[in-house]
């Protein structure tokens, strides 16, 4: 059974940069595509972007400015940084795993639960 | 990007009636849909994929149809445990998008 789990700072400084990591048991970080994807309160969800086979990215272009997503498979886990935040960041990060082999599916059938990130001084 | 937009916002339903759920897209995206369920507290589960396949494990009362830019879940025999909010998701275009949600309360 695949569980994903988010970890890192609730609390981020305008400016700053938001790092998150996404532990993954079940599975390996070396197949699939791993996502990040986030939710604004009261708001619907947001494909952040994602990186497949130890090093293929692709990002949202309204983040790519902003955002590095990494893998580290001796961890089996993957990580998000988004830089230059502001309260606009605030929201519940999910991880999760598009199942896609050479290309993605698109769709996430392994998702993490969350964790709420706030950009606040 | 393309724009999805789902109705109604919120509908109720007594148990063990059915709810159709309605996602409309600002452009042609073929049968690329998602369907997620997310449950208070929860994180989305994957529903329906390629707009009317079921993911692993999901009953029958789920059903998905459409294709081009009108789509639809239909939950039939509501159960209680079927309070959620219902996304909609296209990954046709890039980037992927999702609705705002339906949120399904039992009445």
């Amino acid at each position: 059974q695949v569980q994903l789990h988010e970890s890192g700072p609730r609390l981020v400084k305008p400016s700053e940069t938001l790092s998150l990591t996404c532990n993954v048991s079940g599975s390996s970080v070396s197949s699939y595509y791993w996502t990040w994807l986030r939710q604004p309160p009261g708001k619907g969800l947001e494909w952040i972007g994602y990186i497949y086979n130890s090093g293929v990215n692709d990002y949202n272009p309204s983040l790519k400015s902003r955002v590095t997503i990494s893998v580290d498979t001796a961890k089996n886990h993957f990580s998000l940084n988004l830089r230059s935040v502001t309260a606009a960041d605030t929201a519940v990060y999910y991880c999760a795993r598009d199942r896609g082999n050479i290309v993605p599916t698109g769709y996430f059938d392994s998702w993490g639960h969350g964790t709420l990130v706030t950009v606040s001084s | 990007e393309v724009v999805m937009t789902q109705s109604p916002t919120t509908v109720a339903v007594s148990p063990g009636e059915g709810a159709t759920l309605s996602c409309r897209t600002s452009k042609s995206v073929d049968t690329n849909v998602a369907w997620y369920q997310q449950k208070p507290g929860q994180a989305p589960r994957l529903l329906i994929y390629h707009a009317s396949t079921r993911a692993t494990g999901i009953p029958a009362r789920f059903t998905g149809s459409g294709s081009g830019t009108q789509f639809t879940l239909t939950i039939s025999s509501l159960l209680s445990e079927d309070l959620a909010l219902y996304y909609c998701q296209q990954y046709n275009n890039w980037p992927y998008t999702f609705g705002q949600g339906t949120k399904l309360q039992i009445k």
